[in-house]
């Protein structure tokens, strides 16, 4: 079946500009995942949604980011007034957890921002 | 101060070597993943670990929980193994959040 979609797969911003960046996760995964990867740098949580339950946004860096959730399925990373250190790839992960045993996540293809 | 760290940062092996790539955290886990990340940016997860050894073709992940230590294994390595390896834990005091390590990156020369 499908994997995980991101778009788009470029975005080159203006700073202060908001970008919305969007996630499809696998169909019937429950648990979704947004992490950032600046250049040279390693991965870095931002958020986790579980099913219904409150997000997890422990690792958003600033009130400039925000995500949500429509339906369970597709979800949304927005970043207000971007800023040139927000330039990195935006990754989006789904998995099947809780009802399994497993926390194998299959990742999307990411969407590279660029903030001039 | 990372929660984790891979060694060595850089590998270059010939064609056939076997490789081993390591992993130190120093918070509690309820899992540790193992993801490869292609030039070109796609992640694929190979290994998720709570305790002993897996095992999935060529590569082989094993974890040691007292000492806080895991290791994937990559035998009769080829070029297409060229890649980042990184090593991702689930720190149980924190919830869903994963401390990633910064990656290693393995050349494999024909």
């Amino acid at each position: 079946g499908a994997g995980v979609s991101q778009s788009p797969s470029n975005k080159v911003t203006e700073k202060g500009k908001d970008v919305e960046l969007r996630c499809d996760p696998i169909s019937g995964h429950t648990a979704l995942y947004w992490y950032r990867q600046s250049l040279g740098q390693g991965l870095e949580f931002l958020i986790y949604f579980q099913g219904n339950s409150a997000p997890d946004k422990s690792g958003l860096p600033s009130d400039r980011f925000s995500a949500e959730r429509t339906g369970g399925s597709v979800s949304t990373l927005t970043i207000q007034r971007t800023q040139q250190e927000d330039s990195a790839v935006y990754l989006c992960a789904s998995s099947l957890a809780p009802r399994t045993r497993t926390d194998t996540q299959y990742f999307g293809p990411g969407t590279r921002l660029t903030v001039l | 101060k990372n929660e984790v760290e891979q060694s060595p940062q850089n590998l270059t092996a010939q064609e056939g070597e076997f490789i081993t790539i390591n992993c130190s955290y120093s918070v509690g886990i309820s899992a540790l993943h193992w993801l490869q990340q292609h030039p070109g940016g796609g992640i694929v997860s190979l290994f998720m670990l709570s305790s002993g050894k897996k095992k999935h073709g060529r590569l082989i992940a094993t974890i040691n929980i007292q000492e806080k230590h895991s290791s994937l294994h990559i035998t009769a390595s080829h070029p297409r193994d060229s890649a980042v390896y990184i090593c991702a834990v689930k720190n149980t005091n924190t919830g869903n959040q994963f401390y990633f390590g910064t990656g290693t990156s393995l050349t494999v020369i024909p």
